[in-house]
């Protein structure tokens, strides 16, 4: 079974308008993380925002900010006022704790996100 | 501030040589991992590594070897290369991976290689 699920291939977002990017992830281990991480055509991975299992709040790092429904085991990473350099790969993924070998991280298929002007 | 650096980042050799891909870090961070992108299959752990002299197998180990004699540096050798190796390979580290810990792990821009 996949632990972590990214139900969108592709998407598409006008510049200056908020999208967001899903993800749902499957653990029955009480203590996870989930980080959400960015690759553009050059390459590289860039670690956007993390949110904890136990993390009261949503987190948030500038125009990244992380929806986490924890009942329903989503963490959606929403994206406000898009910008043409936000065009790249989005891939979330998790971190068990002990019961899940807590020493990987577990990643999902990606969401290749098209901004256009 | 380089941070973490993989060499080379394209290499292209025959099925089986042996080749090693370099990954340093400036950090001084104690876990560092290797990771291969490939599609349809995302990124998956090979080997990682908690210290220097540690090394513990991932999900995909077979074909790999690390080592890690110094915590700055830990390349990574597949020891007679096949075509199935062909693939994006990425190091990354981390300050703290310990139980409960919120560090992140940071990539190196990665390697292109790929095995004729």
């Amino acid at each position: 079974a996949q632990k972590i699920t990214q139900t969108q291939p592709g998407m598409f977002v006008q510049e200056k308008e908020a999208v967001t990017l899903d993800c749902t992830y499957d653990t029955s281990d009480p203590s996870y993380g989930l980080f959400w991480y960015k690759q553009p055509s050059s390459g590289e991975m860039i670690f956007l925002i993390y949110q904890g299992s136990y993390d009261q709040q949503n987190a948030t790092e500038g125009r990244y900010s992380l929806n986490f429904q924890k009942a329903r085991k989503s963490a959606n990473l929403v994206i406000s006022a898009s910008q043409l350099g936000d065009s790249a790969m989005y891939f979330c993924a998790m971190r068990e704790g002990l019961s899940g070998g807590y020493n990987k991280l577990i990643f999902g298929a990606g969401t290749r996100l098209a901004v256009h002007p | 501030d380089a941070g973490i650096t993989q060499s080379p980042r394209y290499k292209i050799t025959e099925t089986g040589r042996q080749v090693t891909l370099m990954c340093h870090q400036t950090w001084s961070h104690s876990y560092m991992f290797w990771y291969r992108q490939d599609l349809g299959h995302g990124l998956r752990l090979i080997y990682y590594s908690a210290a220097a002299d540690i090394t513990d197998k991932g999900e995909v180990p077979d074909g790999y070897v690390v080592s890690r004699s110094k915590t700055e540096n830990f390349p990574l050798t597949l020891e007679s290369a096949t075509r199935s190796q062909t693939s994006v390979y990425f190091c990354a580290s981390s300050s703290g991976w310990d139980l409960g810990s919120n560090q992140p792990q940071h990539f190196g821009d990665g390697t292109r290689l790929s095995i004729l």
